[in-house]
């Protein structure tokens, strides 16, 4: 069955350190993959995506993303996190075929110590 | 560019009453989504329409919940009879062909 696994439902880190949310997936084939992130009353919006190509994405707001095949991996990572990156952060996974759903993962709750 | 745009953005309802959830996608966007967010929970595909067409709409309770989509550009989303569990934020989605999906910010139900 397809899915997305987000096996860490609230990190905590403090203003500055480094940061890696995890998303695992299970895919017949390898699939489109995205980051969104949410903040609080908002609506979703895309961080990065990967679709081919070189596997190290880079995203909006100094985000970057590694897609790892052999262990069906997409992990998210930022160098320096900041006050304002307090949000929940989604992991989703798409088909390569036209008019499949898109399916997220359940989330990671990040707060930012000052 | 202007975003995918919803409205209302809140509503609180009574168990068995009706609700409507309007929205409008980015222009040139043929695949227009309705996704049932539960508060701690990741999105949930309710339906998805290509134009006036649905692909998908395996999750939508259908004994409940109704949309549609005219003329290929806006959709509805209407609830009747609510109840408790309904209670979540419905996010309208919008894509190109790209399979990239562009949210709105949502539409809050609470069902009292």
């Amino acid at each position: 069955a397809q899915s997305v696994t987000q096996p860490d439902i609230h990190i905590t880190v403090s203003e500055g350190a480094s940061l890696e949310l995890r998303c695992n997936y299970s895919y017949g084939a390898t699939p489109y993959l995205f980051w969104y992130v949410q903040s609080p009353g908002q609506g979703l919006q895309l961080l990065l995506k990967y679709f081919s190509g070189d596997t190290l994405v880079q995203g909006i707001k100094g985000f970057e993303a590694e897609f790892k095949r052999s262990q069906s991996s997409f992990n998210l990572r930022k160098p320096s996190v900041h006050w304002s990156d307090a949000a929940e952060y989604f992991c989703a996974v798409g088909p390569k075929t036209s008019y499949d759903k898109v399916i997220f993962g359940p989330g990671t709750s990040l707060s930012v110590i000052p | 560019e202007a975003g995918v745009a919803q409205s209302p953005r809140y509503k609180i309802i009574e168990k068995r009453q009706s609700v409507a959830f309007w929205c409008n996608p980015i222009s040139g966007h043929a695949t227009l989504y309705w996704y049932q967010q539960i508060l701690g929970q990741g999105p949930k595909l309710l339906i998805q329409f290509q134009n006036n067409g649905v692909v998908d709409d395996s999750q939508l309770p259908k004994d409940r919940f109704s949309a549609e989509r005219l003329k290929g550009v806006d959709s509805t989303l209407k609830i009747q009879p609510a109840k408790l569990e309904d209670s979540a934020v419905y996010l309208c989605a919008s894509s190109p062909a790209t399979h990239t999906i562009y949210f709105g910010e949502g539409s809050w139900l609470t069902v009292v």
